[in-house]
């Protein structure tokens, strides 16, 4: 298995700015994705951070407003850029891929409140 | 396109009660189907899978059958506990592309 770790835990911010969450897992993985559940909600796969080239993103989730990092196969950052109240979710990282018999392990997400 | 429908929620069961959370779904492929669960404040921890048709996956007292007939794979536990008060996700999974696609959870709450 794998364990999956994120920070912050939480954040409150203020409409406007930006926030990058971080995703750090304990082994190498060779996919790892980012997914926003917003309150009540299910989950909603924003993009598939791909290590070494552009993320890629699901329908009506852009770069622009969601740019994604994956420098190498243990670590991944999403930011959320410009802040609106309707940003205001939780959002999670998960990794798996062939080593893991293609399970998916998640992280224990980092909720977003934006004011 | 690929989706998963679950009953809908919440489910309010009393201690030691049978549980049968359904879930169907629709795809074009053969995908692996999951059920995730989530408890409070917590993320997702994967519960059981089943990576086809006529498997049966089962863990901590839940079972659910791939039932590519039907398209279903219902969650089901003989006995359930106040622990087990949680929201649960189906999910199905093709390994090409390892894409997740949930269904929209079922929350489930055991009384003492």
């Amino acid at each position: 298995s794998a364990v999956i770790s994120q920070k912050p835990s939480r954040d409150i911010c203020q409409r406007g700015t930006s926030l990058t969450i971080q995703c750090q897992v304990d082994s190498q993985v060779t996919m790892m994705f980012w997914y926003r559940q917003q309150p009540g909600q299910s989950l909603t796969l924003i993009a598939t951070a791909n290590q070494g080239s552009e993320a890629t993103y699901e329908s009506g989730f852009v770069i622009d407003k969601f740019p994604i990092s994956r420098p190498n196969l243990t670590f991944s950052t999403l930011t959320v850029s410009n802040m609106s109240p309707e940003d205001s979710s939780i959002y999670l990282c998960s990794a798996g891929g062939l080593a893991f018999y293609n399970e998916q392990f998640f992280g224990p997400g980092t909720r977003l409140t934006v004011l | 396109g690929d989706s998963v429908t679950q009953m809908e929620g919440p489910v309010t069961l009393s201690e030691e009660a049978f549980l049968t959370i359904n879930c169907t779904y629709t795809a074009t492929g053969y995908p692996s189907l999951f059920w995730y669960v989530q408890y409070p404040g917590e993320g997702l921890q994967l519960l059981l899978k089943a990576t086809k048709a006529d498997d049966k996956g089962s863990n901590k007292g839940f079972e659910a059958t791939y039932r590519k007939e039907t398209t279903s794979f219902h969650l089901e536990k003989g006995s359930v506990q106040v622990s087990d008060s949680a929201v649960y996700f189906c999910a199905l999974f093709y390994n090409q592309g390892g894409k997740l696609i949930f269904g929209q959870g079922t929350e489930l709450s055991v009384k003492p």
